[in-house]
């Protein structure tokens, strides 16, 4: 059974660092073919990818936030991580992650939810 | 990036009523994904390369299309398809549609 748990700081002020992490099961970012992504979603609002980080640690940036972000992961235990420098009030947002396996986004999180605010 | 516009915004549709949602991008790309969400809940995926009913997906849905154009449709709309559907591409950096909301009349 593959399960997906993000986990973060709530709450956070303009001009931190965000710090996220996927804890998983089911299965192992060190299996050929298989990688984590990162999905952020304000309240109301659409679907904006962030990162994907794959099984040799390869690693894809949204142009539009890549000087901002930064994706690794930790195959013994299991994790998968994300952080965004630099945060303002439009970094405000549910955050997923989501297993790929063959170009889908397959199983995600629950979401966690980030607010940036002074 | 590949700007992916998905039509109608919102919709509501009728028990029985067939649904179409349209998904066009700015450029080519070789497959859509879409995804459902149901309100307090996280993504799901419910079509892949363009046409491919993912997991537990009921046959009433379909997908189709190649190049910029791309469609999802309800054969016959159900209470429990009320939900917003997004369209998703992977040929380039990856981008999601704005999303359809699709309500129950």
């Amino acid at each position: 059974q593959v399960t997906l748990k993000e986990s973060g700081p709530g709450i956070l002020q303009p001009s931190q660092t965000l710090s996220l992490t996927c804890t998983f099961s089911g299965f192992s970012l060190s299996t050929y073919g298989m990688g984590v992504g990162w999905i952020r979603q304000p309240s109301g609002k659409g679907l904006e990818w962030l990162a994907n980080i794959w099984w040799d640690d390869d690693k894809y940036y949204n142009p539009s936030l890549k000087n901002r972000l930064t994706i690794s992961k930790d195959t013994s235990n299991n994790q998968a991580f994300l952080k965004i420098t630099n945060v303002d009030t439009a970094d405000t947002a549910t955050y997923y992650c989501a297993r790929i396996l063959s170009l889908r986004f397959d199983y995600w999180g629950q979401g966690v939810m980030v607010t940036v605010s002074s | 990036e590949i700007v992916l516009t998905q039509s109608p915004t919102t919709m509501a549709a009728s028990p029985g009523e067939k649904v179409t949602i349209t998904c066009r991008a700015s450029s080519s790309v070789s497959y859509m994904y879409w995804y459902q969400q149901k309100s307090g809940a996280s993504p799901k995926p419910w079509i892949y390369e363009t046409s491919k009913l993912a997991s537990g997906v009921p046959d009433r849905f379909s997908g189709s299309g190649s190049g910029t154009s791309y469609s999802f449709t309800i054969s016959s709309m159900e209470t429990e398809d009320a939900a917003t559907y997004y369209c998703h591409q992977w040929s380039s950096t990856l981008t999601f549609g704005s999303g359809t909301k699709l309500e129950i009349k």
